[in-house]
């Protein structure tokens, strides 16, 4: 079956304790995304990867790191999360860009 | 500030009837246009797309018009569903996909 997954699905955590959220995807995409949704503000772009060691910075990536070694791999790492980084994430793939992305079914993050 | 507006949190329509979600983008560089829908627990999926050189897109129940000097799109379910509640995204590109910019969502009720 294609998909993007994501692990964990919830983690609470405390601030400063680094942590990472994996990201795979079986369909061979060249694109990758990491998203955050919060209230009110809908979903918005951490970062993103056009291909291997090709990435940019989204709306929002402070805070955050990534890396493509691999291109089915696509993970979020948090040197020293804190409580405003509480959120829900989504890693999506895309193809070609154009005709939208496939999402994962989300990690649901808490700071505390 | 926000560059996709989506002005209405919720939305409630009768099964059978239309329901009419609204979408404003305020960067005249978007070129290209998407609807998500999302359920809970789940990633958002991608619904249909308009390029800016269209004015309408159709695909089964689902259109989406396009006004381009209004800097306005319109998603069009008909007939209506219980199975469409969800929250719709609308999200624009001006980058071929690379960076996909999303309104805050609007929650659609259809009740049977």
């Amino acid at each position: 079956e294609a998909q993007v997954t994501q692990n964990p699905r919830y983690l609470i955590t405390v601030t400063g304790k680094k942590l990472t959220v994996t990201c795979s995807q079986n369909m061979n995409h060249e694109y990758m995304s990491w998203y955050r949704q919060d209230p009110g503000l809908g979903l918005r772009q951490i970062y993103y990867s056009m291909n291997v060691e090709v990435t940019d910075k989204g709306d929002v990536p402070e805070g955050y790191k990534v890396s493509r070694k691999e291109k089915r791999n696509f993970p979020l790492i948090l040197e020293s999360p804190s409580p405003n980084q509480t959120s829900l994430y989504f890693c999506a793939s895309s193809a070609t860009g154009l005709y939208g992305y496939t999402f994962g079914s989300g990690t649901r993050l808490t700071v505390v | 500030d926000q560059q996709v507006k989506q002005n209405s949190p919720s939305l409630s329509v009768q099964e059978g009837r239309i329901s009419i979600l609204n979408c404003d983008y305020t960067n005249s560089m978007f070129d290209y246009f998407l609807w998500y829908k999302k359920y809970p627990a789940e990633g958002p999926t991608f619904l249909i797309s308009i390029s800016s050189i269209k004015d309408k897109n159709e695909d089964g129940r689902f259109t989406v018009f396009l006004n381009k000097s209004a800097k306005h799109l319109s998603l069009h379910i008909v007939p209506s569903q219980p199975g469409d509640s969800a929250v719709y995204f609308c999200a624009a590109s001006m980058e071929y996909g690379n960076k996909l910019v999303f309104g805050a969502g609007t929650i659609l009720r259809v009740k049977s």
